[in-house]
């Protein structure tokens, strides 16, 4: 079990730019989830899958936020034209029976 | 979900238990607490989770009141590692259509002091 991994796991971009984070999760964890952390908070949940299947997501995704699995192993999180306030941590977790496992998590800074 | 209450921080003397409280007063019958830490710049990790019975692994003990309003997080043998924040979360049974996402407050700050 190699953990849930994330790619980068730092971004710096400027406003207006566009993004991709890539999430693998356990193998086998058929859900995954995405949250967003900012500076002195805990996590926020995102949006989730279940396999390929986006099931549920959070008032805090914006329209410029799309998230995919395409095949039901990896995801993808992208924000479009990006503001400051897009700066933060974005996680990813996975879990197969009752328990999600995070990843490293990826950080955005927008300037 | 419940809400959760927390101390903002905690100091701990290194070799000591750490003892760390949480009170969710309103909690019903099918929902579970969890603790997660986060170590700086790191992601949340898992450290335990229980309903109604005290649980323990190798990581920490887990102390839940009979009126399942509160609970209590041992660290046994702090070391200058466990130095982070530490999340509890309360979270509904899963079912097919729900009670998917942890809802994170801003945790107790644990400092382990040499």
């Amino acid at each position: 079990d190699t953990g849930v991994s994330q790619d980068p796991r730092h971004k710096i971009t400027k406003r207006g730019q566009n993004v991709t984070f890539r999430c693998d999760p356990i193998s086998e964890h058929n859900r995954l989830y995405w949250y967003r952390q900012t500076l002195g908070q805990g996590p926020e949940f995102l949006t989730y899958f279940q396999n390929e299947a986006q099931l549920e997501k959070s008032r805090l995704l914006s329209d410029r936020f799309s998230a995919e699995r395409p095949k039901g192993s990896f995801s993808t999180l992208e924000i479009q034209r990006t503001e400051q306030g897009d700066s933060a941590m974005y996680l990813c977790a996975s879990r197969s029976t009752d328990t999600q496992y995070f990843g490293p998590g990826t950080r955005l800074t927008v300037l | 979900d419940a809400k959760t209450t927390q101390p903002p921080s905690m100091d701990c003397a290194e070799g000591r238990a750490a003892n760390l409280p949480c009170n969710h007063s309103t909690i019903s019958g099918n929902e579970y607490v969890y603790w997660y830490r986060q170590i700086h710049s790191q992601g949340p990790q898992y450290i335990i989770h229980g309903l109604k019975n005290n649980e323990t692994n190798e990581m920490a003990s887990l102390i839940i009141t009979e009126d399942r309003k509160s609970s209590t997080l041992i660290l046994p043998h702090a070391t200058l590692r466990d130095t982070a924040v530490y999340y509890c979360i309360v979270r509904g049974i899963l079912t097919n259509f729900g009670n998917e996402k942890l809802t994170f407050g801003t945790g107790t700050r644990l400092t382990i002091i040499p």
